[in-house]
């Protein structure tokens, strides 16, 4: 199986920061990588899919770069409703799997 | 606008069965593979199955294999996960989405199994 580490696993960061969060496939994923916003008891929101491609409707504020097997979500002037969870996920091959996921909160 | 929502969620006992379902709208559901996704409690994102545009295509997590089964009709723009032998870690909430990048995602069905 295809192992995603993110890192870091949390992070706390200011409004208006700027910040980059870091997938690493355990080996080639081209660029079959998304990348997910989770808000507490709500569903997972897409972003980014294959690897930098932004989700109709999501803000440019988001972007993704990447591909092989190193990867990141940067968010840049971050506000309020930004502080979420984030996942990657690769789907290049099966059994498809996520990133253990990264903890933005406020500082 | 996309919606998928799902139903059929509970308490089930060790080993027993459930089924969910998810029915979509607003896209053309035959043009997109379909994929679950589950959510422990307090615990990430874990991929479950997805089933190709036809049927006839399906891939599994290795903790599912043999247990969970994925199908959709076409007819009714719905996606099913039957799911047997259900085990305590199978409790979460789980999630149907579309395509294979899980662009648009349901809120979640909860399965809670527990004796």
């Amino acid at each position: 199986d295809i192992q995603m580490t993110q890192s870091p696993s949390s992070l706390s960061a200011s409004v208006g920061d700027r910040v980059t969060i870091t997938c690493r496939a355990s080996q080639d994923i081209r660029n079959s990588l998304a990348w997910f916003q989770q808000k507490p008891g709500r569903a997972p929101k897409s972003l980014i899919y294959a690897a930098s491609s932004l989700q109709s409707g999501v803000p440019s504020k988001f972007s993704g770069s990447g591909s092989g097997t190193d990867f990141t979500l940067t968010i840049s002037s971050l506000q309020p409703e930004d502080f979420a969870t984030y996942y990657c996920q690769q789907y290049n091959g099966y059994p498809y799997t996520f990133g253990q996921g990264t903890k933005l909160e406020i500082k | 606008e996309v919606q998928l929502v799902e139903s059929g969620g509970g308490l089930v006992q060790p080993g027993g069965s459930l089924r969910l379902s998810c029915v979509a709208s607003g896209f053309t559901f035959t043009n997109y593979w379909m994929t679950w996704v589950r959510q422990g409690p307090g615990k990430g994102l874990e991929w479950v199955a997805s089933i190709n545009q036809g049927g006839g295509e399906m891939y599994y997590v290795d903790s599912v294999k043999g247990r969970f089964t994925i199908s959709r009709d076409n007819t009714k723009n719905s996606l099913y996960l039957q799911m047997n032998g259900l085990r305590a870690e199978d409790t979460a909430v789980y999630h149907c989405a579309r395509g294979i990048a899980a662009a648009s995602w349901g809120q979640g069905a909860l399965v809670t199994v527990s004796s």
